[in-house]
């Protein structure tokens, strides 16, 4: 069964550092979303991503955050300077465009902040 | 704003039936959706629905009142593996838009 998968599973960081994180996404899904989990809270809503662009964002991602998908596969989020609230389980989750239009998460990656 | 509350505890027994409930209060409702959580891992869908009435998928069901605001997942035959976190989630408008999530019922099934 096709799944999301993300990569690296968990990143250790230094406050101020930029990190990366690469998610590949279900083959035939064409809208792509990046949530966040702080430990202990709920799922957030970050920004999501249709056709080569950001069809929406929330007010948590700001300046410091950008998505892209450089390749046919491949859709990343880049954290320019990260701040120790920033540390929470990053989740990719990707939709077809029809049925219920559930999204399929990823396994997440565990981004710590120090 | 929105809104969607459950309780964030429950503890039931092995074999026994469960039910989570899901208020929201949300700008626009295009759907609810349930989803469980393993300790660590991501959120896996369980069910979905947009009308009015349950929706049975093995030994796990939803309901939906849309006039109320208000949704359950009823778990029947409960195992030890059913011992998760179960997310409950609104799209608040008609597309593939986010999933406004409530804080999650952590269940726990005893012996």
């Amino acid at each position: 069964e096709p799944e999301v998968t993300q990569t690296p599973s968990h990143q250790v960081t230094q406050m101020g550092q930029e990190v990366i994180l690469r998610c590949v996404p279900i083959s035939n899904h064409l809208y792509f979303y990046w949530y966040r989990q702080i430990l202990g809270q709920k799922v957030e809503f970050l920004v999501s991503f249709y056709n080569n662009e950001i069809s929406e964002k929330s007010e948590i991602f700001d300046d410091q955050f950008s998505v892209e998908r450089p390749d046919g596969s491949n859709f990343t989020l880049k954290i320019r300077s990260t701040k120790l609230e920033d540390s929470a389980m990053y989740f990719c989750a990707s939709s077809r465009s029809s049925g219920y239009n559930e999204q399929f998460f990823g396994p997440g990656t565990r981004l710590t902040v120090l | 704003g929105q809104n969607i509350d459950q309780p964030t505890e429950m503890t039931a027994t092995e074999g026994a039936i469960v039910q989570i409930n899901c208020t929201y209060q949300t700008s626009g409702f295009n759907g609810l959706f349930w989803y469980q959580q393993h300790a660590g891992e991501a959120p896996t869908f369980l069910s979905y629905n947009v009308l009015d009435g349950l929706e049975e998928k093995g030994r796990f069901s939803s309901f939906l009142s849309r006039s109320k605001g208000y949704s359950y997942l009823l778990l029947k035959e409960l195992q030890m593996k059913d011992s998760a976190s179960y997310l409950c989630a609104v799209r608040d408008r008609v597309g593939n838009t986010p999933l406004v999530f409530g804080k999650g019922t952590r269940l726990s099934v005893i012996a």
